[in-house]
Formats: structure tokens, sequence, C-alpha cells
């Protein structure tokens, strides 16, 4: 299967500061990339729909001066979590969609991200 | 709006048996896709199975089989023959057609599947 990578896989930063993940398809070109958040034992909750060169679409709740995502090329796309607080602390997960068929998502092995 | 409901957060199954994990869905969408996807401690989500609303038979994958009862809008997955490495975290999503965020999944709320040896 396609394969996706996320960078960095666990982050431990400063509250104030900011931090960026990200996300690349690694063997594939993705037009759609997607961010999702996931609290401990609890479900997987989109935060936005990141398109190759356009800005993205996001979930309703997800502040999108916060949350910043940039889609620079098909195989990469960037998210900034700013002015980080400890209520940001998460694990964010991305995935790549592979068009055709069953338009199956590939997703990321995850960023771990503790604010202190 | 889409919906997924999985009503177990927990099952037990003992090694070398099958377990049926739930999964009912509600769309006014005629086109969507049904996946399974397992999600181990270490997080990363591993693709189990998928099912079209329009494919005439039941997926399969391996030990992976989807019952899907269009009717009632369940797509249970059934996993034959449990080994000790499918303990995780197990989500059932959806993925309806069109829209401007074409594609993404609405997951439900997860099962954790413990197997006994």
């Amino acid at each position: 299967g396609a394969v996706v990578s996320q960078h960095p896989s666990r982050v431990i930063c400063k509250s104030g500061t900011s931090v960026k993940i990200e996300c690349r398809s690694l063997d594939f070109q993705a037009t759609t990339m997607f961010w999702y958040r996931q609290f401990p034992k609890k479900s997987l909750m989109l935060m936005a729909t990141s398109n190759e060169g356009s800005k993205a679409t996001y979930e309703q709740g997800v502040e999108k001066d916060k949350f910043l995502i940039n889609h620079a090329s098909l195989t990469l796309s960037t998210l900034t979590v700013t002015s980080a607080h400890p209520e940001d602390s998460s694990f964010y997960i991305c995935s790549a969609r592979v068009a055709g068929g069953r338009e199956t998502q590939y997703f990321g092995p995850g960023t771990r991200l503790l604010v202190l | 709006a889409q919906k997924i409901t999985q009503t177990q957060p927990g099952m037990f199954v003992q090694e070398k048996e099958a377990v049926t994990l739930d999964c009912t869905y509600d769309t006014s969408d005629p086109s969507y896709g049904l996946f399974w996807y397992k999600q181990p401690s270490s997080g990363e989500m591993i693709f189990l199975i998928y099912q079209g609303s329009y494919d005439q038979q039941n997926a399969t994958e391996g030990r992976y089989s989807l019952n899907f009862q269009k009717a009632r809008k369940s797509a249970n997955l059934v996993i034959s023959a449990s080994q000790l490495g499918d303990s995780a975290m197990y989500f059932c999503a959806m993925r309806v057609a069109g829209g401007t965020s074409y594609g993404k999944l609405t997951f439900g709320q997860g099962t954790i599947l413990t197997v006994h040896p």
C-alpha cells in the first residue's frame, strides 16, 4: 500500500511556542490530505482538508489562525500549531487520499504533541 | 449529515475464535464507502477493508470480512481465527461523495478488541 510519513513522531514544547508537523506521501502524489486530532482512547476528529495549491477547508470549531495548514506540493502538507498551549496536547494524524477506485486514505504514523 | 456508530466500547475474544465488531451508519447520500481501520497501541492507522455502497458482494480481505446489510445500514467487521496481534482499537469510517471536503472520513467511536490466549 501507499506510504505516508509524518515528522516529528513526538514533540515536547513550551507553552507559547509554535510547532510544525510535516506529512509526506512517499510513493504517490496526493492532491488531498487530511489532518485529524485524536485524544487518548477516543475517535479521530477531522480538523481540516488540505488541497494542493489552495486554502485548506477547516471543520467547524477548528481555529484557522491557530492551526495553520499549508499544502505546498503534491507530496507535502504541513500543520503548524501556533502559540501552543497545554490544551493543544494531543495526537495529530494526517492522511492522504489516493484518487480513484476505493478512494482509500492512507494514514501517517501520527505525531504526539505535548505542550508544557 | 453523516454519522457512524460503534456501540461496543470493548470486546473480548479467545485466540483462534471469530469475533464481530458492530458498525451502523446513517447518510442520505446514495453513494458512499465504508472502511475499517485498526489502530494498535503505537497509534498508526492500518487500513483493513473497504465496502462500496453499490458493491453487490460483501468485501473480504484475508481473515477480515465485512457483513454489509444495506437495508439495515450496518457494516459489521468479522475477524476469523483471532490472533493475539489483533488486539487493538478498531474504527469504522464512512466516506460520502461530493462536497468541498471530498473524500473526508467520518469515524465511529471505536471498539477496543482484546484477544485472550
